[in-house]
């Protein structure tokens, strides 16, 4: 069984121009959340995805945008990118459904992650 | 505004037992989770607090108090493998997970 993987693992871009990732999630989950982690932080999230529709945003401009598939998958989109860009972006997939079925925490998968960097 | 403190960073010997603390100030509580990652590494889920006390995963244990918004994890009989930044995060898989700064764990022979 898969996990969730990530492509590409790294990517290098210039500014002003922009950039797609991609992600599977593990098998059996319906729940995509983007993170972005710069170098020794914390991932912050970015937003998720549930029924391919964005469930909830955190604080990010709306250069960030995503798209979520039939089949679950999700890419994340980032226009304009500034240097500040520069990081790695992780997806995450859950089940929603399953947490809504049991009312018991399941725990999030993560991906490698796509290591972006901006020049 | 949200916010989480944990340590940056612990070092202990093998064999050793660690605690590391997380205090959290958020809009809303679903929870205190816990992820380890390797360098380069993707985070993995270690343990999951819903309600108030310990939880045990074998050599990891983690727990709760919601009324002093604190949270531990503590790792016993240290082994070099475990040496890691460690998440703590508000909110579990149905929700946005928002992460602490990491503390870095370094065990040594």
């Amino acid at each position: 069984d898969a996990g969730v993987t990530q492509s590409p693992t790294h990517l290098i871009k210039t500014r002003g121009q922009q950039v797609t990732l991609r992600c599977s999630p593990k098998s059996g989950h319906d729940t995509v959340s983007w993170y972005q982690q710069a170098l020794g932080q914390g991932p912050q999230f970015i937003f998720q995805y549930y029924e391919e529709e964005e469930r909830q945003r955190g604080n990010f401009p709306d250069r960030f945008s995503g798209h979520q598939f039939p089949n679950y998958s999700s890419e994340l989109n980032v226009n304009a990118l500034l240097l500040g860009d520069s990081a790695l972006y992780l997806c995450a997939s859950s089940s929603l459904q399953g947490v809504r079925a049991t009312g018991v925490n399941t725990e999030a998968f993560f991906g490698q992650g796509t290591r972006l960097t901006v020049v | 505004g949200q916010s989480l403190e944990q340590p940056s960073e612990v070092t202990a010997v093998e064999g050793a037992i660690v605690q590391i603390n997380c205090t959290y100030q958020t809009s809303g509580f679903y929870g205190l989770s816990w992820y380890q990652q390797h360098d380069g590494g993707a985070p993995t889920f270690l343990s999951y607090n819903g309600l108030d006390g310990l939880e045990e995963t074998g050599r990891f244990s983690s727990f709760l108090s919601r009324s002093d918004s604190y949270g531990y994890l503590l790792l016993q009989e240290l082994q070099m493998k475990d040496s890691a930044s460690y998440f703590c995060a508000v909110g579990q898989a149905g929700t946005a997970l928002i992460f602490g700064k990491g503390t870095t764990l370094s065990v040594s022979s």
